[in-house]
């Protein structure tokens, strides 16, 4: 079955304090993972795409990477603004557009 | 910039309302969805739309449906509101035929239903 598995469920961190959030799927043949960011009451943010195994992508403070199992989203120095949940997922099989979607990480970074 | 926009921020509704959620998209995009989003359960998706007049049955189509006349424009529909449809509603859309298909959301509806 294709699914996507995001830990931890919630993460408290420190202002600066750096850490990893790990997104695993199982898919045949991934076109697609995507990091989506989604603040309280809104609607998600679109980060990355990563298309395969090696890759990585940088925005300010997030990284991600991606290799055959999964992906991490690592967040370097983070600051209170960051606190969000990010949202993982991967394209659904065929061509018809759908995204399988995590159930999230919900980042609290304290000042 | 991709731009989705939806009608409503918050709606308040009765129970057996016929409940109209608009979404609108000014990126051409051939792909449309609609979500719903409950804690706990995830993003789920409801009905999506690959051309205009076309959909297809999401995961959790019971109770909805869609209309797309316009490429820019898709509609959910909830014929006979039903408490249990008390939601945050998400409207996303993404091109189709490319190699990827990253999904561009809208600032969503938070629907109640009394």
């Amino acid at each position: 079955e294709d699914q996507v598995t995001q830990s931890p469920e919630a993460l408290r961190l420190q202002e600066g304090e750096s850490s990893s959030l790990n997104c695993s799927y199982t898919v045949s043949g991934l076109r697609g993972l995507f990091w989506y960011r989604q603040d309280p009451g809104k609607g998600p943010e679109f980060l990355f795409t990563l298309y395969s195994a090696g890759e990585e992508k940088e925005k300010e403070r997030l990284k991600a990477t991606l290799t055959k199992k999964e992906s991490f989203l690592h967040i370097t120095a983070p600051k209170p603004e960051d606190s969000a949940t990010y949202l993982c997922a991967v394209q659904a099989p065929g061509n018809t557009g759908k995204l399988i979607f995590g159930q999230g990480t919900t980042l609290q970074v304290k000042p | 910039d991709v731009k989705v926009t939806q009608s409503s921020r918050y709606l308040v509704k009765r129970t057996g309302e016929k409940v109209f959620l608009e979404c609108v998209q000014d990126m051409d995009h051939e792909n449309m969805f609609w979500y719903r989003q409950d804690p706990g359960l995830g993003l789920r998706l409801i009905y999506f739309s690959y051309d205009v007049k076309m959909k297809e049955k999401g995961d959790i189509p019971e109770g909805y449906s869609v209309s797309r006349e316009k490429k820019e424009r898709f509609s959910l529909i909830l014929e006979s509101a039903s408490t249990n449809q008390t939601s945050m509603y998400l409207c996303a859309s993404s091109l189709w035929g490319t190699a990827s298909y990253e999904q561009y959301f809208g600032p969503g509806t938070r629907l109640t239903v009394t």
